[in-house]
């Protein structure tokens, strides 16, 4: 079935850090490919998505672009902020009408 | 932006016990789901449930478990007799339409430690 791999935490950054948190996705055919966030005490929320290849997924400045020739979707980011502090998480769709496979999550923290 | 709810955030249990996690889902969405995300591992499917009747479930979601909505607005999980390895974060989701392409919005969660 359809799996992700993404980057191991936890990541640490300064204040307008450069940020990448790698996700790589084994999948039959061209899913949609999302990132969810969770913030501290929150539930997990939707990032960014894109549904085709070359598609670019872009939200509060973070950006994704499905790449089929690498299965990669990297979620980067040019300055981080303090308030982006939390986990990120890589998904696809399981290989059925309803559910999405999620990645392990990777923890990121910002400092002032 | 309408919230999914979760209660207990925080729910202690003895091995064996019975234990029923509680969602309150947004209040025009047709499909629900559970997830879990055992400590370190990946978040996993569990089951999803739409027009009163469970629509997919993963290998985990095993003869201990089941889901009801027995009201309008809850939605829950129940495990009838839990394990040590029950214990995980869950995660009630719900979204206006099936199919993977829907955005789903999650609570914020359930902490089950089983002892």
């Amino acid at each position: 079935g359809n799996s992700v791999t993404q980057m191991e935490g936890p990541v640490t950054l300064s204040e307008e850090a450069f940020l990448t948190i790698n996700c790589t996705y084994t999948a039959t055919g061209y899913p949609s490919l999302f990132w969810y966030v969770q913030y501290p005490g929150e539930g997990l929320q939707l990032l960014l998505k894109a549904t085709k290849a070359d598609d670019k997924g872009s939200n509060k400045g973070f950006e994704a672009t499905y790449r089929k020739e690498t299965t990669s979707f990297h979620l980067e980011k040019g300055s981080v902020q303090v308030s982006d502090s939390a986990v990120y998480f890589c998904a696809l769709p399981g290989g059925s009408n309803y559910k999405l496979t999620f990645g392990k999550g990777t923890l990121l923290t910002v400092n002032p | 932006e309408p919230e999914v709810t979760q209660t207990p955030s925080h729910q202690v249990t003895q091995m064996g016990q019975e234990v029923i996690l509680r969602c309150v889902p947004i209040s025009n969405h047709l499909y629900f789901y559970w997830y879990r995300q055992i400590l370190g591992q990946k978040v996993e499917f569990l089951v999803s449930f739409y027009n009163n009747e469970i629509s997919e479930k993963s290998e985990i979601f095993d003869d201990q478990f089941s889901v009801e909505r027995p009201d309008g607005s809850n939605f829950t999980l129940k495990i009838r007799s839990t394990k040590l390895e029950d214990s995980a974060m869950y995660f009630c989701a719900s979204s206006q339409q099936g199919g993977t392409n829907e955005k789903l919005f999650f609570g914020s969660g359930t902490q089950l430690s089983v002892l």
